[in-house]
Formats: structure tokens, C-alpha cells, sequence
């Protein structure tokens, strides 16, 4: 049973378009939704997070945005880069502190931005 | 920067071997981490350990030990290797921040 799923699991962008992927999460207890960016050959990176009490988060060209009632959160790049290409994994999890921090990913999102 | 090292990037191992895969952090952090990759599936959470000695099942524990020694160095293994295990493996680590490291992963192929 996948907690978060994620959509579509590959999509290819002009360079400028806008790259949008979704994801919808079904613990009610999950606080903390990262998105990681991750390049071939390399491990994931922290991109952007946001907690749920904002509807949106927006760094640079990156924009998470927020949905509690439907359980849904989805990331946005705006004015896509061919560097932008990569494989982006949502995340939630429960900020536990005595535990760290445990993350439920979705499946991933190719993502290759054409020149 | 905080640096998780796997030091075998590419292994080939046969089936029924016992496969080692180690993983060293240098950030000084409590909580690390074990996790499987495969397409469309994302990162699966193997097992976990918040301090030494300590370590928890994960999502997906079947087939797989662990051992935390020392703080900084966690590890994974495979009693006895099956095809159905050939994935990468993900090391990571976290403090008490929100931000989990990744290390560049394993690819480990069972023929």
C-alpha cells in the first residue's frame, strides 16, 4: 500500500513551460512534505518544503502548493531549464525529534526539459 | 557540507551470497537511514537506527540486517543475496532538522 502517490511518473516540458507534478498523501498525520530533486548517477537532494499550516511555499522558480482537505500537495517549475531535468520524489512524514525524521516517498517523476 | 559516503558504488554478487553494503556520515548525526530504490515504486524504507546500537524495521525488512557499531557508520546486509534484491540502496542521515542526506547510492546487481 503506497501512503503517497505521485503523477505522472514521467513528462517531458519545453525550455519556459511550467513542469507541475502531483501528489496525494492518506495519513492525516503527516506534517512535513519535502519534494527531493535528484540527478542520474547521484542521490537525492532537499529541493523545497513546506509545512501545513501555509497553502504555499515559493523558492526561486520552485512553488509547492498545499491542499489539507483534499490531502494533495504538487510542485511547480516555473520557466523550465534543461538543467531543471531530473527524477523529483514528494515526501511526508511525522516530525518525531526523538526519532528523526522518517519519510514516505511517492515513485518519482521524470522529468526531462527539451531545449 | 555533510558528507554520507557508500564507499561500493557497483557491486555484481551471486545468488546465495552475503552482500555488505556500509555507509559513513561525518556530520556527527544520531539518526541514519537504509532505503531501497526502484522505478515507480520511489524509495522504500528498509530499516532505520536513531542511535547506536538501536534499529528499527522499516517498511520493507525482509531479507535484510543492519548493524550500528559506531555512530558514524551504519550498515547493510543481505544474509543471502536474492535476484529480487538487485536495486540501488540509499544511505542517509539526519540530525534533529527536518533535512535528510542522501549518500549516491549502490547499485547492486544479483545474477
Amino acid at each position: 500500500q503506497q501512503q503517497v502517490k505521485q503523477s505522472p511518473q514521467s513528462l517531458i516540458v519545453q525550455k519556459g513551460g511550467i513542469s507541475i507534478i502531483n501528489c496525494a498523501y492518506e495519513n492525516t498525520a503527516f506534517d512535513y512534505f519535502p519534494w527531493y530533486q535528484q540527478f542520474p548517477g547521484k542521490g537525492p537532494a532537499l529541493l523545497i518544503a513546506i509545512r501545513p499550516d501555509v497553502s504555499e511555499k515559493k523558492e526561486g522558480r520552485f512553488t509547492i502548493s498545499f491542499n489539507k482537505s483534499a490531502k494533495q500537495f504538487s510542485l511547480h517549475i516555473m520557466d523550465s531549464q534543461p538543467g531543471d531535468s531530473a527524477t523529483y520524489f514528494c515526501a511526508a512524514s511525522m516530525l518525531v525529534k526523538a526519532a528523526g525524521n522518517k519519510l514516505t516517498f511517492g515513485g518519482g517523476t521524470r522529468v526531462l526539459v527539451k531545449p | 557540507d555533510v558528507k554520507v559516503t557508500q564507499s561500493s558504488r557497483y557491486l555484481v554478487k551471486r545468488t546465495g551470497e552475503k552482500v555488505f553494503l556500509e555507509c559513513v556520515q561525518d556530520m556527527d548525526h544520531e539518526n541514519m537511514f537504509w532505503y531501497r530504490q526502484d522505478p515507480g515504486l520511489g524509495l522504500r524504507l528498509i530499516y532505520f537506527s536513531y542511535d547506536v546500537k538501536m534499529k528499527e524495521k522499516g517498511d520493507i525488512p525482509e531479507g535484510y540486517s543492519v548493524s550500528r557499531e559506531k555512530k558514524e557508520r551504519f550498515s547493510l546486509i543481505l544474509e543471502s543475496a536474492s535476484t529480487n534484491q538487485t536495486s540501488m540502496y540509499l544511505c542517509a542521515t539526519t540530525g534533529y532538522g527536518n533535512t535528510i542526506y542522501f549518500g549516491e547510492g549502490s547499485w547492486l546487481t544479483v545474477v
